[in-house]
């Protein structure tokens, strides 16, 4: 598609329990990067893919939450056990990136996870 | 370390005024954008311009990489100009991951 899609929109969980996170980036844009939004303001970078690969996942907090972005699949974020700083907007982004340092994201609409 | 500022942090303006808000950042950068994240937490991709000068409508945006910052200009300000204007930027030493700056509030009153 020509936009980046995400869903769900709107999410809730009780702490403890897993939530998972789809996006849909732009047809032909082979980098797809994940960002959280807390308190409204700080945006914090997780983890982005070249294609189905893992490209960058420093931003990653490895012992709850996973990535995943198979051929012919949404790219998906998962967060096992929940907690409440999780609470969150997260935002995914693809680029296409074919032309040396052009790197412009596209950001989906994003995904409002509250954690009770 | 690495770091994104913007300035002003908070910024009240009368409807048809002009202003001029600023992003500094602290190394080399590979690409630059501006975004309007509005009330409804929407991120609008105003501009992408790692340098140079763009306009687009009311606004227009000036990014001169060697002296490390970036300027969006908006004027005659409309009340749906309102909410948080946020600098994002891909350092030239990093992995194409953008780096926020701490955005800018703005509000624009009737």
């Amino acid at each position: 598609g020509e936009e980046v899609a995400q869903t769900p929109k709107h999410l809730v969980r009780g702490e403890g329990q897993k939530a998972k996170l789809y996006c849909a980036p732009i047809k032909g844009h082979s980098y797809v990067f994940w960002y959280q939004q807390v308190l409204k303001n700080e945006f914090k970078f997780l983890i982005s893919f070249q294609n189905e690969n893992v490209f960058d996942e420093t931003g990653m907090p490895k012992e709850r939450f996973s990535a995943k972005c198979l051929p012919n699949s949404p790219c998906s974020l998962e967060i096992q056990a929940t907690k409440l700083e999780d609470s969150a907007v997260y935002f995914c982004a693809s680029s296409q990136r074919d032309r040396g340092l052009y790197n412009e994201q596209f950001f989906g609409p994003g995904t409002r996870l509250t954690v009770l | 370390g690495i770091q994104v500022e913007q300035s002003p942090p908070d910024l009240i303006l009368q409807e048809g005024a002009n202003s001029t808000l600023r992003c500094n950042f602290s190394d080399s950068v590979n690409n630059l954008q501006w975004f309007h994240q509005n009330p409804w937490g929407q991120l609008i991709n105003l501009f992408y311009i790692p340098s140079g000068t763009k306009q687009n409508g009311r606004l227009s945006a000036t990014t001169v990489a060697t002296e490390r910052y970036s300027l969006l200009y908006i004027s005659s300000s409309q009340t749906t100009d309102s909410g948080v204007y946020f600098c994002a930027v891909e350092f030239a030493s990093g992995t194409y991951k953008y780096i926020f700056g701490t955005g800018t509030r703005l509000k624009v009153l009737a």
